[in-house]
């Protein structure tokens, strides 16, 4: 199956900074999906990124926040913006698969706000 | 919306059996099962599709109702390796976006 190649894989960054994590798939797919997943929690849909269009926001994100990059139909960037605490967190990224249809997802980027 | 997913957690002996349910207020059109290990992504079991299907993965299978919108996953004759956090995510159409559940810790003892 295909596999998703996600960095970085941690980061401790400073408040008020950003941070740019990229995910790179080693087959081209239609949609790629951005999660985040706090530690002992399920997984929350952040946004859908499709080539060629803006990116879909899931209710309490913001493209200003989360800034979606899809320049091809095999990377995605999700930025995190003017970071607080709070977006302390487990980011992933995520396709679903053309041969069974199941979601894969990149090894997740842990990301703790100072 | 975030489909309701229960028990929270299960605690087994190996070779025991549970049950994880999944429900939904949607109409969906898949329900997915994941497993989660402590400090990686989730990777994913099955798909059942709308129709009322059930699946098997090993001496794991899953049902879906598509009249009450529910799923049940099938754990049988537990083993060590089956210990990790379950999750259901859900689907409204074929390609799109999954709602996942809360998840159902599993720990499996010798």
């Amino acid at each position: 199956s295909a596999v998703i190649s996600q960095k970085p894989s941690r980061d401790i960054c400073q408040r008020g900074t950003s941070l740019t994590i990229q995910c790179q798939v080693d087959s081209q797919v239609t949609m790629m999906f951005w999660y985040r997943q706090q530690p002992g929690q399920s997984l929350t849909l952040i946004a859908t990124a499709n080539q060629g269009s803006e990116a879909t926001y899931e209710s309490g994100f913001v493209i200003d926040k989360f800034p979606i990059s899809r320049p091809n139909l095999t990377f995605s960037t999700l930025t995190v913006s003017n970071m607080s605490p709070e977006d302390s967190s487990i980011y992933l990224c995520s396709s679903r698969s053309t041969k069974d249809w199941g979601a894969f997802f990149g090894q997740g980027t842990r990301l703790t706000v100072v | 919306q975030q489909p309701v997913q229960s028990p929270q957690a299960v605690i087994l002996r190996e070779g025991e059996d549970a049950v994880i349910n999944c429900s939904s207020s949607k109409a969906l059109y898949s329900v997915h099962w994941y497993r989660q290990k402590h400090g990686e992504a989730p990777v994913f079991l099955m798909i059942l599709l709308k129709g009322g299907e059930q699946k098997g993965h090993e001496k794991i299978s899953a049902s879906f109702n598509e009249k009450k919108q529910q799923s049940s996953l099938y754990l049988t004759a537990s083993q060590l390796s089956y210990s990790g956090t379950y999750f259901c995510g859900t689907a409204t159409d074929s390609w799109g976006k999954l709602q996942f559940g809360a998840g159902t810790q599993v720990v499996v003892t010798p």
